[in-house]
């Protein structure tokens, strides 16, 4: 089976602007879940979905969000972005049952300048 | 709250050593316990995990895991540390009845010298 892929692997935005960041998970796979990792904060939850709904949410603010499609492929989107967004997003994908391993892709790179 | 602790930022072993990175939680009810590992500018690699049974718990890459409840600990183990093994590795928890969320530490950096 193809391995979570994200897309883009980089991005440079300034601030201000906006950006929709992809996930496309593991086939069968119904859970896709973000982090946000950085140096200062390690790795932080987001949300995660299963079934095009958003199951939990982490503790960010209401610029980010997201969502499921119904091939379980899911995006985020950060509005009006700032300087401490900055960070490396990552996407898993699991089977949903928590008990499950999730499978993380290899990140896309956010710069905010 | 939930939340896992690992306590050392940096572990140094040399090469052919046994390796130990240590990880305690604090969980409410059943604990699911996993371990990553991160390469540079890489995503995380699944290594193992602990749902219930047996206390050891074998992974990937020859990598084992000690889950002991008393003293709330998991800690990942190696009986003899390759160079290859040098990466970020980061303890998780699963947080109870809120579906797939992990809680992870804070990482410890495993550096194997030749």
């Amino acid at each position: 089976k193809a391995g979570v892929t994200q897309t883009p692997r980089y991005l440079i935005k300034t601030r201000g602007q906006q950006v929709t960041l992809s996930c496309s998970p593991i086939s069968g796979h119904r859970s896709v879940s973000w982090y946000q990792q950085t140096p200062g904060q390690g790795l932080q939850f987001l949300f995660e979905y299963f079934s095009e709904t958003q199951r939990n949410k982490g503790n960010f603010p209401g610029r980010f969000s997201g969502r499921q499609f119904s091939n379980s492929r899911s995006e985020m989107n950060v509005s009006t972005l700032e300087l401490g967004d900055s960070a490396l997003y990552l996407c898993a994908s699991s089977e949903g049952d928590g008990t499950n391993e999730q499978f993380f892709g290899p990140g896309t790179r956010l710069t905010v300048l | 709250a939930q939340s896992v602790a690992q306590p050392e930022d940096q572990v140094n072993v040399a090469e052919g050593n046994p390796l130990t990175v240590k990880c305690t939680y604090s969980v409410s009810g059943n604990p699911y316990l996993f371990w990553y590992v991160q390469y540079p500018n890489r995503g995380l690699q699944f290594l193992l995990k602990y749902i219930t049974g047996d206390n050891l718990v074998k992974g990937s890459y020859g990598f084992e895991a000690e889950f002991n409840k008393s003293q709330t600990s998991f800690h990942l183990k190696k009986p003899s540390a390759l160079v290859s093994d040098s990466a970020l590795y980061f303890c998780a928890v699963r947080v109870y009845n809120q579906g797939g969320k992990l809680i992870f530490g804070q990482g410890t950096e495993l550096s194997v010298k030749p």
